[in-house]
């Protein structure tokens, strides 16, 4: 099994400064299968980055990812008060089919 | 609009049995594998298990395997999921997930996520 680890573990930041989070994983993702979510207390997660650096539908393009192989890394260029929020790396293995999430980094307020 | 609901959840003691559901509606259900995914209080995600767009193919953590079983009934839009031999380590908030248009299992992401169903496993 992959093992994700995610860094910092938290990261303290104001509203318009840049946030870079770092996705490492311990072999490399197959096809850069590696994907970005934002989760904020009491909702379920939501899906921003696909493929190592695709922004999914919706998603504004403050965020953007990087990387390949094993080592991931989001940026949200210049961070929004609602960007305030846990950030969870995953990837995908594909053979048997596995999912992995790394333990997350909460980007909170300064 | 494009959902999920699951429901199901509640307190059961270890070593019982639970059975969670989740609702599809606003998309081509048949069309698409699934996914559950799983958070303890307090605790990062933890993928569960995935079942295939036609219930096919099933694979799961190597720490509910054996224990809980993933289906669905594409007639009526629904997915399941059997939770046997209950721990409190299985004690957590159960999502479903559906994998993004166009990806086989899921290696775009889950792009919909329902709302949850709490599981707590207690004496």
């Amino acid at each position: 099994e992959i093992v994700l680890t995610q860094s910092p573990g938290t990261l303290s930041l104001s509203p318009g400064e840049r946030a870079t989070l770092s996705c490492r994983a311990g072999q490399s993702v197959d096809n850069n299968y590696l994907a970005w979510y934002q989760q904020k207390p009491g909702q379920p997660p939501r899906l921003l980055i696909y493929g190592a650096s695709r922004r999914s539908t919706g998603i504004p393009d403050r965020f953007s990812g990087s990387g390949s192989g094993t080592d991931f890394t989001l940026t949200i260029s210049r961070l929004e008060p609602e960007d305030f929020a846990v950030y969870y790396c995953q990837q995908y293995a594909t053979s048997p089919p596995r999912f992995t999430f790394g333990p997350g980094t909460k980007v909170d307020r300064k | 609009q494009v959902q999920l609901v699951e429901s199901g959840g509640g307190v059961v003691q270890p070593g019982r049995s639970l059975r969670l559901s989740c609702a599809a509606s606003g998309f081509t259900f048949r069309s698409s594998a699934m996914h559950w995914v799983r958070q303890a209080p307090g605790k990062g995600l933890e993928w569960v298990a995935l079942i295939s767009y036609d219930g096919s193919n099933k694979f799961y953590a190597d720490s509910v395997r054996g224990r809980f079983t993933i289906s669905r009934d594409n007639s009526k839009k629904m997915l399941y999921l059997q939770m046997n031999s209950l721990t409190t380590e299985d004690t957590a908030m159960y999502y479903c997930a559906r994998v993004q248009e166009g990806s086989w299992y899921g290696e775009d992401g889950f792009d919909v996520w329902g709302q949850g169903t709490t599981v707590i496993v207690s004496s």
